[in-house]
Order: C-alpha cells, then sequence, then structure tokens
C-alpha cells in the first residue's frame, strides 16, 4: 500500500503569517503534487514535481512556493497567508506514466488550513 | 491543460437505485479518465479508470462509459449501497501534461435507506 503522510494534518494560521505545509512518500515515486479542496471546485492542482529541486507550477500557484529537497520530501509555503488560502490540502505522489503504470495519485490523509 | 465539468454536484437516491455521475471534458487529446472516490474525512482513492482506446469498462457494481465524440466520460453505480455516500470525483490527464490529472468540481452521493 503506497504511502504518503502529510503534516500538520491540521493548523490555524493568522493572516499574514508563513505557513509550510509538509509531505513525505515512501513509494519511491518521481511525481508529487499538491492540491487544494474547496467546496465546490473539486480538487485543484497547485505545484507538482517530477525530480527533486526542481517544481512545475499547476493551475492555481499564486501564493504558493514550494520545495522538493529529495524525492521523499516535498513541501507547500505560504510566505503570506491570506484568508482566502483557508481550505484543506492534500499532496499527492505517483509512479509517473510509463509500463503499466496510468499514473494513478496516492493522496496523502490532508492538511486543513484555517487562516484567520 | 484541461478543463473537466461534472455534474451533478448533488445526488440523492435510493439504496438499491442507480446513480450516475456525467463530466465532460474540453482537450479532444486528453486520453487517461479516472473516478476517485472520497469517504467523509477521508483522502480520494482511485476506484475505476478508462482509457481513451475503450468505450466501456465495469468493475465490482461501477460502470465507465467514455464518449471521446462528445467528449464525455460518466461513472455509473449499479444497486447502491450506504457505503457508496461519498465525494465523487472525476479526472481527465492531457496528452500535452501527461502525468498531471485535471480534476472535476465532485459530486456528493447520498444513498438513503
Amino acid at each position: 500500500e503506497a504511502a504518503v503522510t502529510q503534516s500538520p494534518r491540521s493548523k490555524v494560521a493568522v493572516t499574514g503569517g508563513k505557513v509550510t505545509l509538509s509531505c513525505h512518500q515512501t513509494n519511491n515515486h518521481d511525481y508529487m503534487y499538491w492540491y487544494r479542496q474547496d467546496t465546490g471546485h473539486g480538487l485543484r492542482l497547485i505545484h507538482y514535481s517530477y525530480v527533486a529541486d526542481s517544481t512545475e507550477k499547476g493551475d492555481i500557484p499564486d501564493g504558493y512556493k514550494a520545495s522538493r529537497p529529495s524525492q521523499e520530501n516535498f513541501s507547500l509555503i505560504l510566505e503570506l497567508a491570506s484568508l482566502s488560502q483557508t481550505a484543506v490540502y492534500f499532496c499527492a505522489s505517483s509512479p509517473g506514466l510509463g509500463g503499466t503504470n496510468t499514473g494513478q495519485l496516492y493522496f496523502g490523509e490532508g492538511s486543513k488550513l484555517t487562516v484567520l | 491543460g484541461e478543463q473537466v465539468e461534472q455534474l451533478p454536484s448533488i445526488l440523492r437516491v435510493q439504496e438499491g437505485s442507480s446513480a450516475s455521475i456525467n463530466c465532460t471534458y474540453e482537450n479532444s487529446a486528453s486520453n487517461y479518465f479516472p473516478w476517485y472516490k472520497q469517504e467523509p474525512g477521508e483522502n480520494p482513492k482511485l476506484i475505476i479508470d478508462i482509457r481513451s482506446n475503450m468505450e466501456r469498462k465495469q468493475t465490482q457494481g461501477l460502470i465507465v462509459l467514455l464518449d471521446k465524440k462528445a467528449k464525455r466520460f460518466s461513472l455509473h453505480i449499479t444497486d447502491t449501497q450506504p457505503g457508496d455516500s461519498a465525494m465523487y470525483f472525476c479526472a481527465a490527464r492531457p496528452m500535452s501534461n501527461y502525468n498531471v490529472l485535471y480534476f472535476g468540481s465532485g459530486t456528493k452521493l447520498t444513498v438513503e435507506p
């Protein structure tokens, strides 16, 4: 069973503060993703990475930075948290497309962020 | 990228009946269409998927149909049970960025006894 763990699972932050959400995978997957979940918007891609020390922008990268220091770890950084960033954030890993792999995503448990 | 529209956003059915969720996509080059189920407080999990070289796929009470001409795909849950109550997300993967999935907005399915 694929294993993706996120921390913290829940966080309350103040507007203008810095928030770091961390993700660790033991799947030996090349691809890692950060999605944001809001009611009525489904899962929207913020950033993703296919190799250590490299990140790519998704559909909604504004206000977020990402860091992939190693294959196993992928962080999402909110330098100046805003009210609109209150949401549940999901990290996911994937072996990517190739061979018998369909690029299935394995999600972490989610991190609920509340910005006050 | 890709834009995926999903309807309905809320669906209530009686236990034992069937439930259908529909999704449309814009990029005709998209070639992979998975469905994820998210139970309350849990993370999304893959339940079934279909590739563009197929029109129909069935597994364990789930049926997925793909109409490439209409750029539409759908999930049908037969003989629904209370355990099917959850959020369901469709997704599509474009050829232009084949390692990224674009998700629909989700359908909250409630199966009533």
